[in-house]
């Protein structure tokens, strides 16, 4: 099973901040299967990004993944006041599926 | 718009099991496989297991095996989850997400809204 590792646990930013969030994986992804989800107080997770880089369909162009093998990252330029919120990675490469333990960002 | 439908709340006494729906309104099970994925309160998201419903091929996450059932009805356009031998640790809400067999790139793009599963005596 791969575990994904996510840090920091909780990120404090202001509004037109960047966003670092980072993803680190146990063992390499089989073929950069990772996604990252978006998640408000009681909804369903919102597919951002997938295949590490690729935006999801509607997804604004402040939101950016990047990375391979085992280190992955998801950026936000210029925080807006709907992007506070918790956000998951996610590997679908190999079965089990897993998912990292979240980031909260949180409006400092 | 494919809309994953799912099923209501449920109350659960410990001991007995559970069984949640998932209708895919809109679209057909075909070209895809179904994956049921929870969040206990203040938890992270956990994947339980899926289907491909074309194959009625099922794989489950190890620490579910023995108590989870994932099912398919091609005619309804509907899986279910079912979970036995529930536990005060099964309180979660169950999510169900659709995942593109043939353009696997896509990833988990459509959920469900979610069943709360309350395991209480």
């Amino acid at each position: 099973e791969i575990v994904l590792t996510q840090s920091p646990g909780t990120l404090s930013l202001s509004p037109g901040e960047r966003a670092t969030l980072s993803c680190r994986a146990s063992q390499s992804v089989s073929d950069n299967y990772v996604a990252w989800f978006q998640q408000t107080l009681g909804r369903a997770p919102r597919l951002l990004i997938y295949r590490a880089s690729i935006r999801a369909t509607g997804v604004p162009d402040r939101f950016s993944g990047s990375g391979s093998g085992t280190d992955f990252t998801l950026t936000i330029y210029s925080l807006e006041p709907e992007d506070f919120a918790v956000y998951y990675c996610q590997q679908y490469g190999s079965i089990p599926y897993t998912f990292g333990q979240g980031t909260k960002l949180e409006i400092k | 718009q494919v809309q994953m439908e799912q099923s209501g709340a449920e109350v659960e006494r410990p001991g007995s099991s559970v069984k949640v729906s998932c209708k895919a309104s809109g679209g057909s099970l075909t070209s895809y496989s179904f994956n049921w994925v929870r969040q206990a309160p203040g938890q992270g998201l956990e994947w339980l297991g899926r289907i491909i419903p074309v194959f009625d091929t099922r794989q489950y996450a190890q620490k579910f095996q023995d108590r989870v059932t994932i099912t398919a009805d091609k005619f309804t356009d509907t899986v279910y989850l079912e979970l036995s031998s529930l536990t005060s640790d099964d309180t979660a809400v169950y999510f169900c997400a659709r995942h593109n067999t043939v353009t696997t790139i896509l990833g988990f793009d459509v959920w469900g809204r979610g069943t709360q599963v309350t395991v209480s005596s």
